[in-house]
Order: structure tokens, then C-alpha cells, then sequence
């Protein structure tokens, strides 16, 4: 079993919907991230947080949010998807005092807005 | 905010060659990481290197820290095919509370 895990892997939406995106690790990491994945851009933060109290916005949190329910688990929503939202989305996470700055990702969420 | 440059966006290579990629910014960085992405999965740390200078290899692998700490190179050698996919190098300024930026990445392909 992954040990970052997204929900779902693959979705299509229409413009104007609510979606959100869950992630889910096993790690005991504190630290988690959501990416996003377009050709050509490589990976650019969306949000992340240190702790379960903490959320910070990264370079493109626009038209997004976040919520840390617990350690283990963070989930990013598109309250209002619109087309240029479609990309492919990771969720990672690190823990400086067992890995030092390496981050994990999980296995990725394709999300097509239409 | 700090950028890295990989160039070019795609590598064409024959199988059993050997292939370099280098990375660069005009930041100073405590910490080189590179990743490769098969397709349809998420990035894999390759290599981590924590000090200039700093050679470190992995099988076929070989990354180096720059001396300046403004750069990086990844060399792969004997490619196989499993090489296919994107390879990104990512950086860290000093700091715990840094996060890492990331290059744009590298396809690479490999002929057979």
C-alpha cells in the first residue's frame, strides 16, 4: 500500500462544481503539500502546512483551499472549478527530523474540469 | 520567488548512451534533491546531496552539488529503457521552515 494516498485518482468535472481532493498518509509526517502538475510548468505549490494548526498559501493557492483535519490527512477543494484548473495534482509530504528535506508524493489525482 | 532552470524540456537519447543534466539558479542552496516521474506516478527521490561539492551515486546514477551551490548536475549512465520519464531537480534554502522549489523537469526519452 502507498503511503501517500490520493482520492480520487481520476476525475471529470464540470466548470462551476465543487470538488475536493483528499490525502491520506501512513509516514507520521507532519509537514504535507499540494502540487500541481502542468506540462511544461513542472511542480508549483498550491498550499501546505507544518502542522495540524498551520496552513500556508504557496505560489498558485488562488481559487483554492485547504483543510488539515488531522496529521494524517489534508484535502484541497476547488470550490468553483473552471477549465485551467484541469492539471494533475499531487499531495506530499516531509518530516525534517526522520528525512531531512526530502519530500514524498503520492501517486497523483487527474482532475479534467469541463 | 527562487527559480531553477533545467533546459531542454526533452532529452532524445539511444539506448546504452550516457546522458547529463544540469541544473541552475541564481540562488544560493543548502540542498539539492533530484526526482524522476515515471509515467502515470508520482516523483521519486533519486538523489539527495547536502554539501557542495558533494558526489554522490545511486546504480547508474551520479549527482553532484556545485561548487558555488547554484547548481547541480545529474549524469545517467548505460541508459535502458526504464530511464524513460521527467526528471526534476529541486532546491532548498537554508532553513527548516524552507520549502523546496522545483525545476520545470527534464523528459527524457530513450530509443531502443
Amino acid at each position: 500500500d502507498a503511503d501517500v494516498t490520493q482520492t480520487p485518482r481520476n476525475r471529470i468535472t464540470k466548470t462551476g462544481k465543487r470538488i475536493m481532493l483528499e490525502c491520506s498518509q501512513t509516514k507520521g509526517h507532519d509537514r504535507m503539500y499540494w502540487y500541481r502538475q502542468d506540462p511544461g510548468l513542472g511542480l508549483r505549490l498550491i498550499y501546505y502546512s507544518f502542522d495540524v494548526k498551520d496552513i500556508n498559501k504557496g505560489e498558485i493557492s488562488d481559487g483554492y483551499s485547504v483543510s488539515r483535519q488531522a496529521q494524517a490527512k489534508f484535502s484541497l477543494s476547488l470550490e468553483s472549478a473552471i477549465p485551467n484548473q484541469t492539471a494533475l495534482y499531487f499531495c506530499a509530504t516531509s518530516d525534517p527530523r526522520t528525512s531531512g528535506n526530502t519530500i514524498y508524493f503520492g501517486e497523483g489525482s487527474w482532475l479534467t474540469v469541463v | 520567488g527562487q527559480q531553477l532552470n533545467q533546459s531542454p524540456q526533452s532529452m532524445f537519447i539511444q539506448e546504452g548512451e550516457d546522458v547529463s543534466m544540469n541544473c541552475t539558479s541564481s540562488s544560493i542552496f543548502n540542498t539539492w534533491l533530484w526526482y524522476k516521474q515515471d509515467p502515470g506516478e508520482g516523483p521519486v527521490l533519486l538523489i539527495a546531496l547536502y554539501k557542495a561539492g558533494e558526489l554522490t551515486s545511486n546504480g547508474r546514477l551520479t549527482a553532484q552539488f556545485g561548487i558555488t551551490r547554484k547548481d547541480s548536475f545529474l549524469n545517467i549512465s548505460a541508459s535502458i529503457p526504464s530511464d524513460v520519464g521527467i526528471y526534476f531537480c529541486a532546491g532548498q534554502l537554508a532553513g527548516a521552515n524552507s520549502k523546496l522549489t522545483f525545476g520545470k523537469g527534464i523528459t527524457l526519452s530513450v530509443r531502443p
